[in-house]
């Protein structure tokens, strides 16, 4: 049981560039997010998923897109790097709602420059 | 809307120190409360939990109350160790739907020998 992964660990970006950071969770869980997180400043949500072909955006969406076609991925894609999308970037997922914890993957650093 | 707000950083100990890491919360309603703790390098993992007013939730020494009418979880440990060094983060769960998680800006542990 892996939980949530995230690929790559590490990444750097030159502006402009696009990619997509990857996030899978084999607890067949509905709910899925993706947070940055920034020097001293906690984590802001940035989309969010309750489940397959459900997406909605969270405090920080600009920027990014994400879609889910299966309930274990939930991709991010960052169109146009700028360099205010240097962060680590976390994706959880939780089984339901009602006080569940959310499951954190490992973390993916980008740097754009 | 809702938000968390939690002791400023770094704390510095000694280790077998009484900790206390404060936080309060404006929400409406009455949503979960979480403490989630992050070693270095890693995601974030749930320390401990309360779903509802004056529940206590526990963990590895680690205690938290949930009371209502000071919207506060303030998390303590009798006796701290080197091991707990590491960044803890206070949230609550947003009751709106999404179960997004909205966190304090956390708050950075070190214990010494």
């Amino acid at each position: 049981n892996a939980g949530v992964t995230q690929t790559p660990k590490f990444r750097i970006l030159k502006i402009g560039q696009s990619m997509t950071l990857q996030c899978t969770q084999d607890m067949n869980h509905n709910y899925m997010y993706w947070y940055r997180q920034d020097p001293g400043m906690g984590l802001k949500l940035i989309y969010y998923s309750v489940g397959a072909g459900i997406t909605d955006k969270g405090e920080v969406p600009n920027g990014y897109n994400v879609s889910r076609s299966t309930t274990e991925d939930f991709p991010l894609r960052l169109e146009l790097a700028a360099p205010s999308q240097t962060s680590v970037y976390f994706c959880a997922s939780s089984p339901d709602r009602g006080g569940y914890e959310q499951y954190f993957g490992p973390g993916t650093r980008l740097t754009v420059t | 809307g809702n938000s968390v707000t939690q002791m400023e950083g770094p704390v510095t100990l000694s280790e077998e120190a009484f900790l206390t890491i404060n936080c309060t919360y404006t929400a409406t309603g009455y949503p979960s409360l979480f403490w989630y703790v992050q070693y270095p390098g890693e995601g974030l993992q749930l320390l401990l939990k309360a779903t509802k007013a004056d529940d206590k939730g526990s963990n590895k020494g680690f205690e938290a109350t949930y009371r209502k009418e000071t919207t506060s979880f303030h998390l303590e440990k009798g006796s701290v160790q080197v091991s707990d060094s590491a960044v803890y983060f206070c949230a609550l769960s947003d009751l709106g739907g999404s179960e997004k998680l909205v966190f304090g800006k956390g708050t950075k542990l070190t214990v010494n020998p």
